[in-house]
């Protein structure tokens, strides 16, 4: 069975850009979250997905935005870029509803210039 | 302050040493407890899951947790040098919540040969 695909794995970009990050979940899994990763906070959580829907969001700006299609992958975009959204972005699904039981991919490193 | 929190090492420790690592955690709300490794530049994997207090084993690892002191630990016996990684405590409070998680910034620890 395939894991947590993300794409791309590494990017650099500007400030002022913008940026889309893409993750395909486990066949079946209909959760998607996504976390933001860096050295000084750790793993903090940005979004989740279930069935299309946002079911929850963490306190982030409004810059940071997600969704996720019918077949469950979802896309996370970023506008408006600043230094301090560098970071590993992970997508994480799920098939257990209320549980912890998360699968990560492997993550997205962005570098803002 | 943070809702978790994880001294963050570097821990470093012979072969075949008892290793121990801990969180303790502000909000009485959280009742799922688990613990991620994640190798260098890869996802987190979940290692341990528990639900409220109490001992849960696998393997040569044991979660324990004591929701009346808001503390965590995780227990790796015979430790191997294929265990080093950073490891991360993570927390989720009602069921409700779905797939947020809060986690510790992670402890990274070394096992050498």
């Amino acid at each position: 069975k395939a894991g947590v695909t993300q794409t791309p794995r590494y990017l650099i970009k500007t400030r002022g850009q913008q940026v889309t990050l893409s993750c395909s979940p486990i066949s079946g899994h209909r959760s998607v979250s996504w976390y933001q990763q860096t050295p000084g906070q750790g793993l903090q959580f940005l979004f989740e997905y279930f069935s299309e829907t946002q079911r929850n969001k963490g306190n982030f700006p409004g810059r940071f935005s997600g969704r996720q299609f019918s077949n469950s992958r979802s896309e996370m975009n970023v506008s408006t870029l600043e230094l301090g959204d560098s970071a590993l972005y992970l997508c994480a699904s799920s098939n257990t509803r209320n549980t912890g039981e998360l699968f990560f991919g492997e993550g997205s490193r962005l570098t803002v210039l | 302050q943070k809702e978790v929190e994880q001294d963050p090492g570097p821990l470093s420790v012979p072969e075949g040493a008892i290793v121990s690592l801990n969180c303790t955690y502000s909000n009485s709300a959280f009742q799922y407890f688990m613990w991620y490794r994640q190798y260098s530049r890869k996802g987190p994997e979940l290692l341990m899951y528990t639900y409220s207090s109490g001992n849960k084993e696998d393997g040569r690892f044991t979660a324990q947790v004591d929701k009346s002191s808001k503390y965590i630990s995780l227990f790796i016996r015979d430790s191997q040098p294929s265990d080093s990684a950073t490891y991360l405590c993570a927390m989720s409070a009602v069921q409700t919540s779905g797939s947020r998680l809060t986690f510790g910034e992670g402890t990274q620890l070394t096992v050498n040969p």
